[in-house]
């Protein structure tokens, strides 16, 4: 079956205590990226990456890092977690813009932090 | 800037009636647009997309849009609303080749 699979869902944390939230995808994907969903602010961007060790800033990057070693996974690092980083984050992917492929994203089922 | 507007925070609606959720788009060359749909607890789900052709685009569980180029406008349409339909919905333009920018999301209720 064809999916973005996040972890963990839910995670409860410190301020200052580093985590990552992992991202992989099976559809063999160039695309990857990561949203956080805050209310009536819809989804941000935070990062992206185009393919392996090709990554960019998105709208709201501050306070997070990314990686992208291997095109199926694009983990999603807070090395010194805030409170402002409470959120709901998902991560997505899509093939490559061709002929046969015009752009619709697949989302993970999202992971909900909290930050104490 | 470039962005998406979704004007209502909330659209409510008897079952059976037509619903509309409404988007307009303020981005540069032509975009391409996508409406969105999330349930509780799940991640968003792709509805339909208008990238060329016919301005009425048909997408899933009976969905419709119609791209208005003039009014920079891509309204999602039902002609009967089910209490299943009850959701969150984000309208989205695809830009540049590859950034997405979403709207800030409607949410539907649909009444029994």
């Amino acid at each position: 079956e064809a999916q973005v699979t996040q972890n963990p869902r839910y995670l409860i944390t410190v301020t200052g205590k580093k985590l990552t939230v992992t991202c992989s995808q099976n559809m063999n994907h160039e695309y990857m990226s990561w949203y956080r969903q805050d209310p009536g602010l819809g989804l941000r961007q935070i990062y992206y990456s185009m393919n392996v060790e090709v990554t960019d800033k998105g709208d709201v990057p501050e306070g997070y890092k990314v990686s992208r070693k291997e095109k199926r996974n694009f983990p999603l690092i807070l090395e010194s977690p805030s409170p402002n980083q409470t959120s709901l984050y998902f991560c997505a992917s899509r093939g490559r813009f061709s002929a046969g492929n015009t752009g619709e994203l697949f989302f993970g089922e999202g992971s909900r932090l909290t930050v104490l | 800037a470039q962005s998406v507007a979704q004007p209502e925070d909330q659209v409510n609606v008897a079952e059976g009636n037509p619903l509309t959720v409404k988007c307009t788009y303020s981005v540069s060359g032509n975009p391409y647009l996508f409406w969105y749909v999330q349930y509780p607890n799940r991640g968003l789900q792709f509805l339909l997309k208008y990238i060329t052709g016919d301005n009425l685009v048909k997408g899933s569980y009976g969905f419709e849009a119609e791209f208005n180029k003039s009014q920079t406008s891509f309204h999602l349409k039902k002609p009967s609303a089910l209490v299943s339909d009850s959701a969150l919905y984000f309208c989205a333009a695809g830009v540049g080749g590859f950034k997405t920018i979403f709207g800030a999301g409607t949410r539907l209720f649909v009444k029994a």
